[in-house]
């Protein structure tokens, strides 16, 4: 398996632009979360899924900021408008229940 | 509520040396997973170790052990014969069992280690 798969790697935009950042987990993984890294705030999670199905999105910080997981293969991670505040390396990672959790590569996201 | 902690920003060590990163963590559930996770300046988060909750014994992976004392509630991360790659930002983690909030993996705010030559 090539592992859970991001993109865009880098990503630079201008305030008040979407954002969509997209992962793709491993294969046979029930479990999806979106983190997101600063280093004010270290590693926040943001929302996480099982089977597809939101379970906690507390961690969302405002209405600007949307996920969906359509299928077991394909989540995203959505920011409109974006602001300079959003910039942050976003994680997605992926897991079966009793294991641990395997990241991918993270999109860097600069908002200007 | 879930809660993971790290104390120490900052570690040095000199190479060949054994460090402890001490990672506490607080949950009202008996049935919880703990882990620790490396990151690299390069950026990507590499799977260290994990102890399950009813786990009788430490874990251990090659140089990594898992201090863990139920009690107490700590998880401290053990590294023995540090060698100059190990110089990276580590973290603890947590994942509640099915009686809590089910799957929930949260992270504390790391300690960056520092290997010297």
């Amino acid at each position: 398996d090539a592992g859970v798969i991001q993109s865009p790697r880098h990503e630079v935009t201008e305030m008040g632009q979407e954002v969509t950042l997209r992962c793709k987990p491993i294969s046979g993984h029930d479990y999806l979360f979106w983190y997101r890294q600063t280093m004010m705030r270290g590693l926040e999670l943001l929302i996480y899924f099982n089977n597809n199905v939101p379970i906690d999105d507390s961690g969302m910080p405002e209405d600007r900021f949307s996920a969906k997981m359509p299928n077991a293969s394909f989540s995203t991670l959505k920011i409109q408008p974006s602001e300079p505040r959003d910039s942050a390396v976003y994680f997605c990672a992926s897991s079966v229940w009793v294991s641990e959790a395997f990241f991918g590569q993270g999109t860097r996201l600069t908002v200007v | 509520a879930q809660k993971i902690t790290q104390t120490q920003p900052g570690m040095f060590v000199q190479e060949k040396e054994a460090v402890t990163l001490d990672c506490t963590y607080d949950t009202s559930d008996q049935s919880y997973g703990l882990f620790w996770y490396k990151q690299p300046s390069s950026g990507e988060m590499i799977f260290l170790i994990y102890q399950g909750s009813y786990d009788e014994q430490n874990a251990t992976e090659g140089r990594y052990s898992l201090n863990f004392q139920k009690a107490r509630k700590s998880a401290n991360l053990v590294i023995s014969a540090s060698q100059l790659g190990d110089s990276a930002m580590y973290f603890c983690a947590m994942r509640e069992g099915r009686s809590g909030n089910t799957g929930k993996l949260i992270f504390g705010q790391g300690t960056t280690l520092q290997v010297k030559p």
